[in-house]
């Protein structure tokens, strides 16, 4: 089965680290996906890629965040400067143009 | 701005017991709603898109509707294994960051046997 793969599952790390993850869409999708996702709540948007193109960003983007897809293929999304508050879990998801968006099985980021 | 409200936020059924859960939506115009299935420490899973008032899709003992206000996904004679939180998402139509999706908080199911 060649789903959405997100590295690593989970991440602890103390605050003021910076982190990465990385997200491997489904092959043939061209349009890749960021969302944060806290305790009991529904996953919130964070960016869009469309091939390597990053097209839209929301205002939870703080200039801490930086989101890659440097060839169209995997995407990487780094946090400067870890906060308290970006312990979440960051889910990526990926769809073939207008297509439902399917999604890995996301990071799970924890800041000491 | 769009929004998305379910309920209700838990919800206990004995196995075999059929209810609905609840999706209201305010979008400045709707491509599609969609129902994702989420088990503890995985993604959302895919279940259904909705695009059009009056709509049905069904799979399995999950049928989904969809309305100019709300959708509702009915759960009939439902099984432990249906055990999850469901995920109601929209998304609007000219909306320029590429059909992103707007999530209500869930639904979190549990059937006991």
């Amino acid at each position: 089965d060649t789903g959405v793969s997100q590295n690593p599952r989970h991440k602890i790390t103390k605050r003021g680290q910076n982190v990465t993850f990385r997200c491997d869409p489904i092959s043939e999708h061209n349009r890749l996906y960021w969302y944060r996702q806290t305790l009991g709540q529904g996953p919130e948007f964070l960016t869009y890629f469309q091939n390597e193109a990053q097209l839209e960003k929301s205002r939870l983007l703080s200039d801490r965040f930086s989101a890659e897809r440097p060839k169209g293929s995997f995407s990487t999304l780094e946090i400067q400067r870890t906060e308290q508050g970006d312990s979440a879990m960051y889910l990526c998801a990926s769809s073939l143009g207008v297509q439902p968006q399917h999604f890995g099985d996301g990071t799970r980021l924890s800041i000491l | 701005e769009d929004q998305v409200t379910q309920s209700p936020e838990a919800l206990r059924l004995q196995e075999g017991e059929s209810s609905s859960l609840n999706c209201s939506y305010t979008v400045s115009g709707l491509r599609g709603l969609f129902w994702y299935r989420q088990d503890p420490g995985k993604g959302p899973e895919f279940l259904f898109t909705l695009y059009s008032a009056g709509e049905e899709k069904e799979k399995e003992r999950l049928k989904a509707t969809l309305t100019k206000k709300e959708s509702f996904l009915h759960i009939t004679a439902p099984k432990p294994e249906d055990s999850a939180t469901y995920l109601c998402a929209v998304q609007a139509l000219g909306n320029n960051a590429g059909n992103m999706l707007t999530f209500g908080g869930g639904t979190r199911l549990m059937v006991k046997p």
